[in-house]
């Protein structure tokens, strides 16, 4: 069974100040790792994909990251714009239309 | 471009009554996704269709839920004798196929009162 799990499920920036939200996952023959930015009351927003380990995808103040067990979005010098719950969903490939989503995590930055 | 529309953005329905949420995707694109985020959960897969394929049902929690898609771009998810624990916003996607990025709708917030 495909798992996902994001930490931490909260996070508080002063801003300015980078960091980094972790996802972990388990499934067969992953076909690429989606993450998504969600702003409250919006559907998720697509950011970035990444197909295989060592890529690096990079836009604005976000940098994602793969490895074959976790990944890793990267926030650099944020901003109080950036706060959003930010969502993982690695896609598998026994089951190529259905993203098992992670619980986000909820990033807050504070001018 | 257009992105994908959902209707009604709000909808409140009294529990026992059917309700249908509507999905128009991304033109050309031609798998479509529905999910269901309920408060403080992740979002749910439900039901996925590619193209002329038979779709894939195992996300709908029970045989009160349905879905279909017309002419391969418009659908419709059905729920019929609602209960308040369906209440949740429901969110469409579609993909240019269904092993690419999804791009999510605004959502319909159901509320069965």
């Amino acid at each position: 069974e495909d798992q996902v799990t994001q930490s931490p499920e909260a996070l508080r920036l002063q801003e300015g100040e980078s960091s980094s939200l972790n996802c972990s996952y388990t499934v067969s023959g992953l076909r690429g790792l989606f993450w998504y930015r969600q702003d409250p009351g919006k559907g998720p927003e697509f950011l970035f994909t990444l197909y295989s380990a060592g890529e690096e995808k990079e836009k604005e103040r976000l940098k994602a990251t793969l490895t074959k067990k976790e990944s890793f979005l990267h926030i650099t010098a944020p901003k109080p714009e950036d706060s959003a719950t930010y969502l993982c969903a690695p896609g598998s490939g026994t089951s190529y239309g259905k993203l098992t989503f992670g619980q986000g995590t909820i990033l807050t930055v504070h001018p | 471009g257009a992105g994908v529309s959902q209707s009604p953005s709000n909808k409140v329905t009294e529990k026992g009554k059917d309700v249908e949420l509507r999905c128009d995707p991304i033109s050309g694109h031609t798998a479509l996704y529905w999910y269901r985020q309920s408060l403080g959960q992740g979002l749910e897969f439900l039901i996925y269709f590619q193209g002329n394929s038979a779709p894939d049902k195992s996300g709908l929690p029970s045989d009160r839920f349905s879905a279909e898609r017309t002419g391969g771009s418009v659908s419709t998810l059905t729920i019929q004798r609602t209960q308040q624990e369906d209440s949740a916003v429901y969110l469409c996607a579609s993909s240019l196929r269904d092993r690419h990025e999804q791009y999510f709708g605004p959502g319909t917030r159901l509320t069965v009162t």
